[in-house]
């Protein structure tokens, strides 16, 4: 199965900074099938993005993805108080689908 | 109001079974293959398994030969049975639907539940 590792496991920004999330696969992602969600604390996760940089409906310009192969990127460009909160990766090209362990953007 | 509704979680004794339900709404279910993903406490999403909307299952190795996906698209309601639990099925597992119609491989999730939780200890 296709692993995934997200980097760093904890990011501390502040409200305004850019964020950058890694999503590194342990083999190729099938035809960019890479989503990112997030997740705050007692929430059910909400997709962000799929097939690495296609934004879901309702989420804003200042999120954006990248990447292809191995490397995937998501970048929240300038952070809102309500960005903080747990990011995941998944990729959906091979199976089974897996996801990422985490990558928790906190307040500095 | 587009949404998806799972229930039937609780404490259960190792060995023991539990049936859960997902009922959604505001969409074409039968549109739209469904799957579980279920969150152990503190941990990551692990993809537990997927069914079409004409209803062919897929399962992770960790639980195929105990679980059992089904779908009643009269109802637009989806379950898992659940056989032979371990304490490592201890989680959170949610309902989610697959972002593309008519999709018969493996999708990102656009909709998910609220999550319905199964504990299992002596």
């Amino acid at each position: 199965e296709v692993v995934l590792t997200q980097s760093p496991g904890t990011l501390s920004l502040s409200p305004g900074e850019r964020a950058t999330l890694s999503c590194r696969a342990s083999q190729s992602v099938s035809d960019s099938k890479l989503a990112w969600y997030q997740q705050k604390a007692g929430q059910a996760p909400r997709l962000l993005l799929s097939g690495a940089s296609s934004r879901a409906t309702g989420i804003p310009d200042r999120f954006s993805g990248s990447g292809s192969g191995i490397d995937f990127t998501l970048t929240i460009s300038r952070l809102e108080p309500e960005d903080f909160a747990v990011y995941f990766c998944q990729q959906y090209g091979s199976s089974p689908p897996t996801f990422g362990g985490g990558t928790k953007v906190e307040i500095k | 109001e587009v949404q998806l509704l799972e229930s039937g979680g609780g404490l259960v004794q190792p060995g023991g079974s539990l049936r859960l339900s997902c009922a959604a709404s505001g969409f074409t279910f039968s549109d739209y293959s469904m799957s579980w993903v279920r969150q152990a406490p503190g941990k990551g999403l692990e993809w537990v398994s997927t069914i079409s909307g004409a209803g062919t299952p897929y399962y992770a190795d960790s639980v195929k030969g105990r679980f059992i996906i089904s779908r009643d698209n009269s109802k637009d309601r989806m379950y898992l049975q659940m056989n032979s639990l371990r304490a490592e099925d201890t989680a959170l597992f949610y309902c989610a639907k697959y972002e593309e119609a008519f999709w018969s491989g493996y999708d990102a999730f656009d909709l998910w539940g609220q999550g319905t939780p199964v504990t299992v200890s002596s």
